[in-house]
């Protein structure tokens, strides 16, 4: 019972485009929303987060929204960078359990 | 750079042998975790520490056992190593809990043949 899904395990873009990320969950006691982003043979890094009474955060490049009706959010990199090509994970909070419940990850390349 | 650091990198290990990862820290965090990362499942929680001899199993915690006698050391073992335990596992940790994101580790490639 995977409550975490990003159902794209990966997404080619063009440098200086916009890449989407979607990930969708299913417990509607998630709260707060985490991405991460994890380069080849590195630990995972926090990129940005989004609490649940917001439906929209951005920081710099990076923007996420958060459909709550739809439980659903995305990542958006605009424009993106051959830097940006990394592993995404999308990472909600499991209420007050202080655990981070990851999705499968979407593999990001972005092309020169 | 956040003081996490795990050891071994990398280890190669027979089926049936004991093997102990070490996660170590020098922020004083609460907070504790092993992940075990594999392919099309993303980072999944094994066990998780909230304070000195204080840890709770995650999703995949059969055939791991923790140990936390100090703040600044978690310790996973696999009692009986199974080639179903090739993986690369991630420490991390957080000051105050999951809405303050984590601090992972570089990561350890185990495996087991």
């Amino acid at each position: 019972d995977q409550q975490v899904k990003q159902n794209s395990p990966s997404l080619s873009v063009q440098e200086g485009r916009i890449s989407i990320l979607n990930c969708d969950y299913t417990n509607s006691m998630f709260d707060y929303f985490l991405w991460y982003k994890k380069y080849p043979a590195e630990g995972p890094t926090f990129l940005i987060s989004i609490s649940s009474i917001k439906d929209k955060n951005e920081d710099g490049r990076f923007t996420v929204f958060l459909n709550k009706s739809a439980k659903h959010l995305s990542l958006h990199i605009v424009p993106s960078q051959p830097g940006d090509s990394a592993v995404y994970f999308c990472a909600p909070s499991s209420g007050n359990t202080g655990k981070l419940i990851f999705g499968q990850g979407t593999t990001l390349q972005v092309k020169p | 750079d956040a003081g996490i650091t795990q050891s071994p990198r990398h280890k190669v290990t027979e089926t049936g042998t004991p093997v102990t990862l070490r996660c170590h820290q020098t922020e004083n965090h609460r907070y504790m975790y092993w992940y075990r990362q594999d392919p099309g499942h993303g980072l999944r929680l094994i066990h998780y520490s909230y304070g000195v001899k204080d840890t709770d199993k995650g999703e995949v915690s059969d055939g791991y056992s923790v140990s936390r006698s100090k703040t600044e050391d978690f310790l996973l073992t696999l009692e009986s190593a199974t080639s179903s335990q090739t993986s690369v596992y991630f420490c991390a940790i957080s000051k105050q809990g999951d809405h303050y994101g984590y601090t992972f580790g570089s990561g350890t490639r185990l495996t087991v043949v």
